[in-house]
């Protein structure tokens, strides 16, 4: 049972823009940025998205982060096929005292 | 650019203790930026931070775990170790090192990773 709740899976069409959210709680998402990974089949993860909405050098600017309350979501704009993997969102939760992490969304590209 | 590898046996029987050492390669251990962790990934299944140290040696676990794990740190030979104790099968996963930024808590460097697998 992960502390971070992110749907099991989205899809979507090239070309489209895909949402995938992440929900927390006020020890978490309260005081807390989120970060987002992207991981391939049999790969380590990547650091995608970080402090809500900053894309590390190299990270296409079709994705984008959002953070509101405890919800925070990933989008998508231009859907590619080498977007298909899965996504983790994270954060600092305060009441663990450590970092944590959602249970992944599943993004196929259709 | 830094670069972190990890090193151990991939196979560990139940009970004993599973021991893993990452190697920093293209930048400094010793910085005040960062710590320097553990995750880990079973079959299938999502991410699990198991604890990080910093350069000092200062540490911090995650609260499951914290019973049966050590990390620590070698600044001389630039590599910092887990060790998890009195494993089991649940233990058998995909063990990841990471740099992580202090302060805003994400990961921004991993290693390749390492399967482990608990049995006998």
């Amino acid at each position: 049972q992960s502390v971070l709740t992110q749907p099991p899976s989205a899809s979507g069409t090239p070309g489209q823009r895909v949402t995938m959210s992440c929900s927390g709680s006020n020890f978490n998402f309260g005081t807390n940025t989120v970060n987002w990974y992207q991981q391939f089949p049999g790969t380590a993860p990547k650091l995608l998205i970080y402090g809500n909405n900053q894309r590390p050098s190299g990270v296409p600017g079709r994705f984008s982060g959002s953070k509101s309350g405890t919800s925070a979501s990933l989008a998508i704009s231009g859907l590619q096929s080498e977007d298909e993997a899965d996504y983790y969102c994270s954060a600092w939760d305060d009441s663990l005292n450590g970092p944590v992490f959602g249970g992944g969304t599943k993004l196929t590209v259709l | 650019q830094l670069q972190l590898q990890e090193s151990g046996p991939g196979l560990v029987k139940p009970s004993e203790t599973l021991s893993l050492t990452c190697t920093v390669s293209g930048g400094s251990i010793s910085t005040s930026t960062y710590y320097w962790g553990w995750i880990r990934q079973p079959p299938g299944k999502g991410l699990e931070w198991i604890g990080s140290v910093y350069y000092s040696g200062n540490t911090y676990y995650s609260p499951s775990l914290k019973s049966r794990v050590i990390i620590s740190v070698d600044t001389s030979t630039k590599q910092f170790s887990l060790q998890l104790y009195s494993v089991t099968a649940a233990d058998t996963a995909v063990y990841y090192c990471v740099r992580e930024i202090i302060g805003d808590y994400y990961m921004d460097v991993w290693g390749k990773g390492t399967t482990v697998t608990v049995s006998s």
